[in-house]
């Protein structure tokens, strides 16, 4: 059972390139998240989908766009590199409503932006 | 705003020792709370999740209490051994997804 799977592991970008960070999970479940990963700033949130076709705006959405159009997948996309997007991003998932089961959480990816 | 806080930043014990670690946050009205625990570079391994109608979870040397009216929950490790040497993560839920405290770095010395 994969769980949560996110790809690439680790990418290096030039300022001002675009990629795609693409996660999967395989437990059926409705919500997901994308976080990111600073040191002293803790997790923060950026956009999450309550659904197949949703999406949200959390805390740091400035700079990503993401696209949950099947419901095992969800997206974040870079259109265009900052170093200030130097981060690990992880990707998470919920049941959703009562939520039972708590969180699962991908391994992370790890973008350089030079 | 829902703002979670975890007390100490890092702990240093000596190999065998019991150990809490605490977390508290502003608004009360939670839905879940959840510690995780988070390896150098390494992602998110859930430990103990606990429902605002639960008080405590217990899974193995760990047991995790809520205290939802004082807005505060504590992480019980007995008996420390240098495997749990890690980042520990509160985190809690209401109407919005997963606000995380900042972490408490845990490092026990054999």
């Amino acid at each position: 059972n994969a769980g949560v799977t996110q790809t690439p592991k680790f990418r290096v970008l030039k300022t001002g390139q675009s990629m795609t960070l693409l996660c999967a999970q395989d437990m059926n479940h409705e919500y997901m998240y994308w976080y990111r990963q600073d040191p002293g700033m803790g997790l923060r949130l950026i956009h999450y989908s309550v659904g197949e076709g949703t999406t949200a705006k959390g805390e740091v959405p400035d700079g990503y766009n993401v696209s949950r159009l099947k419901k095992q997948n969800f997206l974040l996309g870079l259109e265009s590199a900052a170093p200030s997007q130097t981060s690990v991003y992880f990707c998470a998932s919920t049941e959703g409503g009562v939520d039972l089961s708590g969180y699962t959480f991908g391994s992370g990816t790890r973008l350089t932006v030079v | 705003k829902q703002e979670v806080t975890q007390i100490p930043a890092a702990l240093s014990v000596p190999e065998g020792e019991n150990l809490v670690l605490n977390c508290s946050f502003t608004d009360s009205a939670i839905y879940n709370l959840q510690w995780f625990r988070q390896d150098p570079g390494k992602g998110l391994t859930s430990l103990l999740l606990i429902q605002s109608s639960q008080r405590e979870q217990t899974s193995g040397r760990l047991n995790a209490s809520l205290d939802k009216s004082s807005g505060r929950s504590t992480l019980y490790i007995a008996a420390s051994q240098p495997g749990d040497s890690a980042t520990y993560l509160c985190a809690v839920e209401r109407n919005t997804p997963l606000v995380f405290g900042k972490g408490t770095r845990l490092s026990v010395i054999a």
